[in-house]
């Protein structure tokens, strides 16, 4: 079954201390992406990645890291979280040939900083 | 004036009813368009997807985009508790690697 695994689903964290939010997809996919989703706001890129070792930053980058070191895995790295990284966060990844706009998305992370 | 606009709702319909949920966007560059459907608690997933303009239907979804008036529209016939959700449209420049620009959703509820 074709799967974008994200953990942890729930989080709730202090301010400063140091959080990794893993996300994981068996679809071969090259592109995976984070996304964070706010009331009034809708769903904003955080990061992407088009292939392994290549990232770069969506609308939204501040205060998030990323690595790609293998295919399938694209953690999400706040090396201090603050309370306006409270958010839902979806990973997500896509398949660039054929169809290459259909994303997969992660069940979400429920991260709140307090 | 934001790349996609999107009703903001949120929407009540009796069971049965036709629904209409639209998107405006100012980019002309945009060719592709998409919907996403999003359960509560639940990641958004591909509902329909279109390039043209013009009319594309599955099942009860009919997808609508008029490229003329940068306007897109997703119509559900004889709408169903099952089809309550928050419903994003989506478009992108190009296919393949082109970011997509989301809507900020409307959640619909259908009263039984």
């Amino acid at each position: 079954e074709a799967q974008v695994t994200q953990n942890p689903r729930y989080l709730i964290t202090v301010t400063g201390k140091k959080l990794t939010v893993t996300c994981s997809q068996n679809m071969n996919h090259e592109y995976m992406s984070w996304y964070r989703q706010d009331p009034g706001l809708g769903l904003r890129q955080i990061y992407y990645s088009m292939n392994v070792e290549v990232t770069d930053k969506g609308d939204v980058p501040e205060g998030y890291k990323v690595s790609r070191k293998e295919k399938r895995n694209f953690p999400l790295i706040l090396e201090s979280p603050s309370p306006n990284q409270t958010s839902l966060y979806f990973c997500a990844s896509r398949d660039l040939g054929g169809s290459g706009n259909t994303i997969y998305f992660g069940e979400g992370s429920w991260l709140t900083v307090v | 004036q934001k790349e996609v606009e999107q009703d903001p709702g949120p929407l009540s319909v009796p069971e049965g009813a036709i629904v209409s949920l639209n998107c405006t966007y100012s980019n002309s560059a945009f060719q592709y368009f998409m919907w996403y459907r999003q359960y509560s608690r639940k990641g958004p997933e591909l509902l329909m997807y279109t390039y043209s303009s013009g009319n594309k239907e599955d099942g009860r979804f009919t997808a609508q985009v008029d490229k003329s008036s940068k306007y897109i529209s997703l119509f559900i016939r004889d709408s169903q508790p099952s089809d309550s959700a928050t419903y994003l449209c989506a478009m992108s420049i190009t296919g393949a690697n082109s970011k997509l620009t989301f809507g900020k959703g409307i959640t619909l509820s259908v009263r039984p």
